[in-house]
C-alpha cells in the first residue's frame, strides 16, 4: 500500500503565525484528504485536496484559514493560518486508492502558544 | 452531532482474553464500516472492515460484527496480545459522501501481560 510521509511531525508555534504541513506519497493516489483531531475528539475531515484546483471544504472549515494545495497526485500541503491556541490539534493527511483504501500519514502535532 | 460514537474511552483486558470494542452510529445511510488502529506518534492503520450487506467479517484474531437494526458494530480481538494495546477508531462511510470517513472518538485498549 501507499506510504505517506508527513512533516513536520510536531511544532510549537506562536499565535498569529502560520504553519504549512506537507504530505508526500510514494505512489499516485486518487484522492487526498486532510483531517484534524482536537484533544479528546474524533478525526474530523477538513477538506478534500483536489489536484490542480481548489480544495473542497467541509462545513466549518474555510479556505482562508486552511489553504490547501495539491499540485500533483503525490503531494499536498495544508496551511494553518493566523493560528490561535484553539488550533492546537493533530493534523493528518490521508490518501485513498481503490486498491488500498485509505492510508494515513503519521500526523503533525501542533501546539499554539 | 456525533454520528459515530464510541462510548468507552478506554478498555483494559488481560492477555489471552477477549477484547470487545463497541461502536454505535446514527446515520442510516452509512453502508461501510472500518476499524483503524493507532499507535502513539503514528497515523491510523486499517484493521478490518465490513459492508452493510454482511453481519460478520473475520480476519485472523479480529472479527467485526454488524447489527444494522441496532446501528451497532463491535470489534472482537481474541486472544488479545500486549501488542494490541493502541487506540481503536471506528469509522463509517456512505450516504452519498462516497469517500468521506466519519470517525468515532476512539477507544484506548490496554492489554496487560
Amino acid at each position: 500500500s501507499a506510504v505517506i510521509s508527513q512533516k513536520p511531525s510536531r511544532d510549537i508555534c506562536q499565535r498569529g503565525t502560520s504553519l504549512t504541513i506537507q504530505c508526500q506519497v510514494d505512489s499516485q493516489v486518487t484522492m487526498m484528504f486532510w483531517y484534524r483531531q482536537q484533544p479528546g475528539q474524533s478525526l474530523t475531515l477538513i477538506a478534500t485536496a483536489n489536484q490542480g484546483s481548489e480544495a473542497t471544504y467541509e462545513s466549518g472549515f474555510v479556505i482562508d484559514k486552511f489553504p490547501i494545495s495539491r499540485p500533483n497526485l503525490t503531494f499536498s500541503t495544508l496551511t494553518v493560518s493566523n493560528m490561535s491556541p484553539e488550533d492546537s490539534s493533530i493534523y493528518l493527511c490521508s490518501g485513498w486508492t481503490a486498491v488500498d483504501g485509505y492510508t494515513f500519514g503519521s500526523g503533525t502535532r501542533l501546539t499554539v502558544v | 452531532d456525533q454520528q459515530v460514537k464510541q462510548n468507552s474511552p478506554s478498555l483494559s483486558v488481560q492477555e489471552g482474553r477477549i477484547s470487545i470494542l463497541n461502536c454505535d452510529y446514527t446515520n442510516s445511510m452509512f453502508d461501510y464500516f472500518l476499524w483503524y488502529k493507532k499507535y502513539p506518534a503514528e497515523g491510523p492503520t486499517f484493521l478490518i472492515s465490513i459492508s452493510s450487506i454482511k453481519d460478520k467479517n473475520e480476519d485472523g484474531r479480529f472479527t467485526v460484527f454488524l447489527n444494522k437494526s441496532a446501528k451497532h458494530l463491535s470489534l472482537h480481538i481474541v486472544p488479545s496480545q500486549p501488542g494490541d494495546s493502541a487506540v481503536y477508531f471506528c469509522a463509517a462511510m456512505g450516504g452519498g459522501s462516497n469517500y468521506k470517513l466519519t470517525f468515532g472518538k476512539g477507544t484506548l485498549l490496554t492489554v496487560n501481560p
